[in-house]
């Protein structure tokens, strides 16, 4: 059974402190990861598509590496800002089915 | 700025109606996915195209669920009898491949919430 898993389930920071959580994977029959920004109530928006082990994707202030081999992958936000909450989705792809497992997400509320 | 556009937003229905749930794609993109999101589950995905061709659904509960892309402007999900437990709301995304299946960025419709009494 592939299970992905995402840590924390939620968290609260302070506007401007830095944070990250982790999305684990099976770190055999790996394809690709999604990470995706899903605030309440809108549709889920995609932030990084990672196939490479050791990759390591940009937008903005938010940032994601990617190890395949011992199966995680980090997203951190700098600065963190109200508007950056949301839910923080990733999906591991497996290699041959092409099959989408979801993580439950990170729940992240920025305090003002 | 283009979108993903889905219709309707909202439906609610009788358990054994049909239901059809539509999707219109980025004008250019070559990959449509259907996925659902429930309380129980989460988000998952139901199927997806590429080119208009169906490459998998097996996410998606045969008996009932259904899904097409008669043209390339317009993806379909049909559900057929409807049933409570069908209740969620279902995103149409879209993306163009240019490398590899599934290394696309997605873009995701506002969702179409259905309620099955």
């Amino acid at each position: 059974i592939l299970n992905v898993e995402q840590s924390p389930q939620s968290l609260h920071v302070q506007e401007g402190d830095s944070t990250n959580f982790t999305c684990s994977f099976p770190s055999s029959n790996f394809y690709a990861l999604h990470w995706y920004r899903w605030e309440t109530a809108k549709s889920p928006e995609a932030l990084f598509v990672m196939t490479l082990n050791g990759d390591e994707k940009k937008k903005g202030r938010i940032s994601a590496t990617l190890n395949t081999k011992e199966g995680y992958s980090y997203l951190y936000i700098k600065g963190s800002q109200p508007e950056d909450s949301a839910t923080y989705l990733c999906a591991f792809i497996a290699s041959g089915t092409y099959k989408y497992i979801f993580g439950t997400g990170t729940r992240l509320k920025v305090l003002a | 700025d283009a979108r993903v556009t889905q219709t309707p937003r909202h439906k609610v229905t009788e358990m054994g109606q049909e239901v059809t749930m539509r999707c219109q794609p980025i004008l250019g993109h070559n990959t449509v996915f259907w996925y659902r999101q429930t309380m129980m589950q989460g988000l998952e995905l139901l199927a997806y195209f590429r080119n208009r061709a169906p490459l998998d659904d097996s996410g998606m509960p045969k008996d009932r669920f259904s899904a097409e892309m008669p043209d390339a402007t317009l993806a379909t999900l049909k559900i057929q009898p409807s049933e409570p437990r069908d209740s969620a709301v279902y995103f149409c995304a879209s993306g163009t491949v240019s490398g590899i299946v599934h290394g696309e960025t997605q873009y995701f419709g506002p969702g179409t919430r259905l309620l099955v009494l």
